[in-house]
């Protein structure tokens, strides 16, 4: 199986640059996408295919993908980004096609 | 703007059938350019997909291999919505339950998920 592998948690102050990572053998090679999910709420994409942002998404989100590292990076964080988030790529092989998600990562601002 | 209004019951017995349906507003269920899709999320198995069902001149479903032998995901094009049954559930099968769209990307016909629905707590017990 195919796994992505966050880190359970960040932590970042107000207007500082808050960096989540997304490891997998070779995830260069596929689109990434990115989940927030606030308490309570279901998820809401805010990036996808590795580094574009849906409409209505603040330029503060981005993304980056290369080699085993997919990243996401929230400049000037806001009290309100304080959320889990959530890696995401499709893994096929002959036998079978599936939904990966990361772990998740809870991002704190403290 | 597409909406996804779920519904169904949140507490299922031991060994019977969880049944959820999603309406879709704003998109239709048999579009070209999407899938639409269920998941789950529990404390202990994270997030999981369960399977998508989509249109492209005749329907497809696939399903995740770990329920393929008691999920079934149909579509009601009149209702324009989706539904999933999940057959002998478990307090393992104990979770929120969300559906989802899924956008098309050239060569997949799905790739990230763009709008879901409300999430629905599922409970079993007897």
């Amino acid at each position: 199986s195919y796994v992505l592998s966050q880190p359970p948690s960040v932590s970042v102050a107000p207007g500082q640059t808050a960096t989540i990572t997304c490891g997998a053998s070779y995830i260069g090679s596929k689109s990434v996408h990115w989940y927030q999910q606030r308490p309570g709420q279901a998820p809401v994409l805010v990036v996808y295919d590795d580094n574009d942002r849906p409409s209505g998404i603040p330029e503060r989100f981005s993304g980056s993908n290369s080699g085993n590292t997919a990243t996401l990076t929230i400049t000037r964080v806001e009290v309100g980004d304080e959320a889990d988030y959530y890696c995401q790529v499709w893994h096929s092989n002959s036998d079978y096609t599936n939904v990966v998600f990361g772990g998740g990562t809870k991002l704190t601002v403290l | 703007q597409v909406q996804l209004l779920q519904s169904g019951p949140g507490l299922v017995k031991p060994s019977q059938t969880l049944s959820l349906t999603c309406v879709i507003s704003g998109d239709s269920v048999s579009t070209n350019s999407a899938a639409w899709l269920w998941f789950r999320q529990s404390p202990s198995r994270g997030l999981e997909w369960l399977g998508r069902t989509f249109y492209r001149s005749r329907w497809f479903n696939d399903y995740a291999l770990f329920v393929k032998s008691r999920i079934s995901i149909n579509t009601d094009t009149s209702k324009n919505q989706f539904s999933l049954q999940l057959t002998s559930v478990t307090p393992e099968d104990a979770a929120v339950y969300y559906c989802a769209r899924g956008v098309a990307v050239p060569g997949h016909p799905t790739s990230y998920f763009d709008a879901w629905g409300q999430g629905s707590l599922v409970t079993v017990s007897s």
